[in-house]
């Protein structure tokens, strides 16, 4: 079992609507990462948590919108977003935001956007 | 910039053979951290391993073997006797300490195919 979890792991969605990802860790850790992975592309930090407050937006779109009520559960909340925001959107976690820390993904949410 | 390169896009092999995904990374800091990651067809980035740039030792867990080598900015992985299980792609990434922010800079990962 993985010690994060995210819903939905598959997602089809208009360029109007609003849906959210939904990400929960079970590993006590203070820090919570959104990743995007395109096709043919490095992963991308998109936002970091440090004890729910976010730490760094890696300029991202502001149609992308990241929640993060405590230290186990962070949302991406998503609106009106473009076909070129189809991606698999990965959540991850670590004990804190230093760089020796190693970072845990969960199976990530797959985005299409039609 | 690049700052981890992972030159092999893709590697086939049959089953029993082994092979080794090379990971070369760029730095200037003296302390970092490296890393292997496993993605299967599901999605799911699966850690492998984690080194920091003061432990060269070479390290063996079952089939899996990495090689650090600070002189040549390379931290290769070797799976020994492949089998169609290991089929996926692997991704090498670095975290520096210095003035890098937040982010895990991953090279754009080797697909490996294991045949039976």
């Amino acid at each position: 079992e993985t010690g994060v979890t995210q819903t939905p792991r598959h997602l089809v969605m208009g360029m109007t609507n609003k849906k959210s990802l939904k990400c929960e860790q079970h590993l006590g850790h203070n820090a919570m990462y959104w990743y995007k992975q395109s096709a043919k592309k490095p992963l991308e930090l998109m936002f970091v948590y440090s004890l729910e407050e976010r730490v760094e937006n890696n300029s991202v779109p502001s149609r992308f919108s990241p929640e993060c009520p405590n230290s186990s559960h962070l949302f991406l909340h998503l609106h009106t977003l473009q076909p070129e925001d189809s991606a698999l959107y990965l959540c991850a976690s670590s004990q804190e935001t230093f760089s020796g820390n190693t970072i845990y993904f969960g199976e990530g949410s797959w985005l299409t956007v039609v | 910039a690049q700052k981890v390169t992972q030159a092999q896009t893709e590697i086939s092999v049959v089953e029993k053979e082994d092979v080794t995904l090379d990971c070369v990374y760029e730095t200037r800091d003296t302390t970092y951290y490296l890393f292997w990651y496993k993605q299967p067809p599901s999605g799911e980035l699966v850690f492998l391993i984690r080194r920091n740039s003061f432990d060269e030792q070479n390290e063996i867990s079952g089939r899996y073997s990495w090689n650090f080598q600070k002189s040549t900015s390379s931290f290769n992985f070797t799976i020994t006797a492949s089998q169609v299980v290991d089929s996926a792609v692997y991704f090498c990434a670095l975290r520096e300490m210095a003035n890098s922010g937040y982010a895990l800079n991953f090279g754009k990962g080797t697909s490996l195919l294991v045949t039976p």
